[in-house]
């Protein structure tokens, strides 16, 4: 069974530019979900994806945004970035009949914004 | 606003002792509690969920959950240096349905050997 595989692993960029971030969900689990981590936090949700449809999004501006594609891989996409964007974003897959939602964790991209 | 409270820690104890981690939440409609584990540096590796009031055990840990007090705990029984990371405790809460995971700031726990 494979994990959950995310890319790149290490991202650094300039305030204003966009970034594009990478997840491959689970073996097996039709759904993603994007978190944010900042340093001593707990990660904060960003949006879900199910069936290549946002299915809820946390309290994050328009600049980030998603996609899934049809093998239930995903995208997050952030524009203009800020200063604060700097953090862990962490992808999360789990299976629409799961029991209770239960989610696990890729390794995460550590996001670096200058 | 929806909430997830832990003790940030550090916590403290000896290897072989029971260490207790603890978190409640606000929503009263919330559904299922997890807990998570978190090296430095690392993502975060579900320990263990739990959905109805009482205790769940597997292995070395056990959760317990008081829905009427919105209490969740984890306890970690013969502690060893290699438990020493920061828990996380998630929850789904209700409006969201299986959606999202609200996550507490975490407790960082040291076992001294």
């Amino acid at each position: 069974e494979t994990g959950v595989t995310q890319s790149p692993t290490h991202l650094i960029k300039t305030r204003g530019q966009q970034v594009t971030l990478r997840c491959s969900s689970q073996s097996g689990h039709n759904t993603v979900s994007w978190y944010q981590q900042a340093l001593g936090q707990g990660p904060q949700f960003i949006f879900q994806y199910y069936r290549e449809e946002e299915n809820g999004r946390g309290n994050f501006p328009p600049r980030f945004s998603g996609l899934q594609f049809p093998n239930y891989s995903s995208e997050l996409n952030v524009n203009a970035l800020e200063l604060d964007d700097s953090a862990l974003y962490l992808c999360a897959s789990s299976s629409s009949g799961a029991p209770y939602g239960t989610q696990y964790f890729g390794p995460g991209t550590r996001l670096l914004v200058l | 606003q929806k909430e997830v409270e832990q003790n940030s820690g550090p916590l403290s104890v000896p290897e072989g002792a029971i260490a207790s981690l603890n978190c409640t939440y606000s929503d009263r409609g919330s559904q299922s509690f997890f807990w998570y584990r978190q090296y430095s540096g690392k993502s975060p590796e579900l320990i263990m969920f739990i959905y109805s009031n009482g205790d769940k055990e597997d292995g070395r840990f056990t959760a317990q959950l008081n829905k009427a007090s919105q209490y969740v705990s984890l306890l970690i029984r013969d502690s060893q240096p290699s438990d020493s990371a920061t828990y996380l405790c998630a929850v789904n809460m209700g409006d969201t349905g299986r959606r999202a995971l609200t996550f507490g700031s975490g407790t960082r726990l040291q076992v001294q050997p």
